[in-house]
């Protein structure tokens, strides 16, 4: 399953919205995962199931989608928010990631 | 608290082989299955390989299969990763990843720090 993740980058300012999609080639139900990565570091677990935020993660963080369409919706960017974004499939093996989105600011 | 710590990475001549281990604690490790996912220099992550808690049952990725073997003892809360036969696309950092209930439908909840692998003459 491929899965493409758009933009694959973008520029936002402090206190903006941002919102990161995600396509499947087929469906994935909702077994949809979010990660977030800073450089240097290893990835954060930010969502799974598409929309449940994994515990002690800000509620400023959403997810959305079922099927093939998905979003991650980050509100009032912080600067610690500026990171790379990834989405996972685990519906099916081989699991999958989208190439990434960096959020950087402008 | 939950820690998974990588350990074994390192340089590695091409068709060399390296054990990568995975310390975890803070958990009932047996009741979780577990996975690797590596990152190239510069790159994006890849899913590398899965066990679940009872041994019972590995996946791998194409690019690995019949190179790499997964494993895990449950009486030391490890997780390994037996990698054969390096090529120089292996180099990435290694991540050890646990799951939230099985990997399969259940998803990553937790990722250790990482471990460099290397492979290069």
């Amino acid at each position: 399953i491929q899965m493409t993740q758009s933009p694959s980058s973008l520029s936002a300012s402090v206190g903006d919205r941002v919102t990161i999609t995600c396509r499947a080639s087929q469906s994935i139900n909702n077994y949809l995962a979010w990660f977030q990565q800073k450089p240097g570091q290893a990835p954060k677990s930010l969502i799974y199931a598409s929309s449940s935020l994994q515990s002690g993660v800000p509620s400023k963080f959403s997810g959305s989608g079922s099927g093939t369409d998905f979003t991650l919706t980050i509100n009032s960017l912080q600067p610690e928010d500026f990171a790379t974004y990834y989405c996972q499939q685990y519906d099916s093996y081989p699991f999958t990631f989208g190439g990434g989105t960096k959020v950087a600011i402008k | 608290e939950v820690q998974l710590l990588e350990s074994g990475g390192g340089l590695v001549q091409p068709g060399g082989s390296l054990r990568l281990s995975c310390a975890a604690s803070g958990f009932t490790f047996i009741s979780y299955s577990m996975l690797w996912v590596r990152q190239a220099p510069g790159k994006g992550l890849e899913w590398v390989s899965s066990i679940s808690g009872d041994t019972a049952t590995t996946y791998y990725a194409d690019s690995v299969k019949g190179r790499f073997t997964i494993s895990r003892d449950n009486s030391k809360n490890t997780l390994y990763l037996q990698m054969n036969s390096l090529r120089a696309e292996d180099t990435a950092v290694y991540y050890c990843a646990k799951c939230i209930s099985g990997c399969h439908k259940g998803g990553i909840d937790y990722w250790g720090q990482g471990t460099l692998v290397t492979v290069s003459s």
